[in-house]
């Protein structure tokens, strides 16, 4: 079946660690995004990817680095310049056309030790 | 910029009565509405999406949404809810342009009691 699979399921990160999220996807979408889901703030987007090798800032993109080297894989990493990193973190992706809705994986929780 | 407000940060209804979740946006066009719900620590299912024609779309789940532009408003319903529809509902508004991407509101969390 086609879908988003997000990579772990928890992570703990220690201070000062640089760590990464896995996304992928097999539903040959070209646009993936990144969010951010705290209690009682919706979802805020970190980073947006329209097409292999090419990523724009979303919202709330300080403390995160993403890449986009292949169209199934859109990995972010939380550094350590991200000072308030829990948090539950979802991927999605959705086709190029505007109104065309976006498909989630089922999010990475992570937590600081 | 657009913007989405989900006034109703938790609602509790008995199973088998009638609810209505609502959604305001603030957007300069016409707008890509869209309903997902989320169970707790998954992800987003796409519930119901509006683009243009007829205001009143159905979704999955026997959800069905209104889009009424005097009022900016997206409102969710489902005439009898099942102990199962408990989870958090969010409204989301599309941008135009060459990708999806969306403006989510804030998340109403659904309580049914039995």
């Amino acid at each position: 079946d086609g879908g988003i699979t997000q990579s772990p399921k928890y992570l703990f990160r220690k201070e000062g660690q640089n760590v990464t999220l896995s996304c992928e996807q097999n539903l040959n979408h070209d646009a993936m995004y990144w969010y951010r889901q705290d209690p009682g703030q919706g979802l805020r987007l970190i980073y947006y990817s329209q097409i292999v090798n090419d990523f724009q800032k979303g919202d709330i993109a300080e403390g995160y680095s993403v890449s986009r080297e292949k169209k199934e894989s859109f990995p972010l990493t939380v550094t350590s310049a991200q000072k308030n990193p829990t948090a539950f973190y979802l991927c999605a992706s959705s086709t190029q056309r505007s109104n065309q809705p976006q498909h989630f994986g089922d999010g990475t929780r992570l937590s600081i030790l | 910029a657009q913007s989405v407000t989900q006034p109703d940060i938790h609602i509790t209804v008995s199973e088998g009565a009638s609810l209505e979740l609502r959604c305001n946006y603030s957007y300069g066009a016409t707008p890509y509405l869209f309903w997902y719900v989320q169970s707790p620590g998954q992800g987003l299912q796409l519930l119901l999406k509006y683009f243009s024609g007829d205001t009143l779309v159905q979704g999955i789940k026997g959800f069905e949404a209104e889009f009424k532009r005097s009022q900016s408003s997206f409102n969710l319903r489902k005439p009898s809810v099942h102990w199962s529809d408990a989870a958090e509902y969010f409204c989301a508004v599309g941008e135009g342009g060459t990708a999806s991407k969306l403006t989510f509101g804030t998340g109403t969390r659904l309580q049914v009691t039995l």
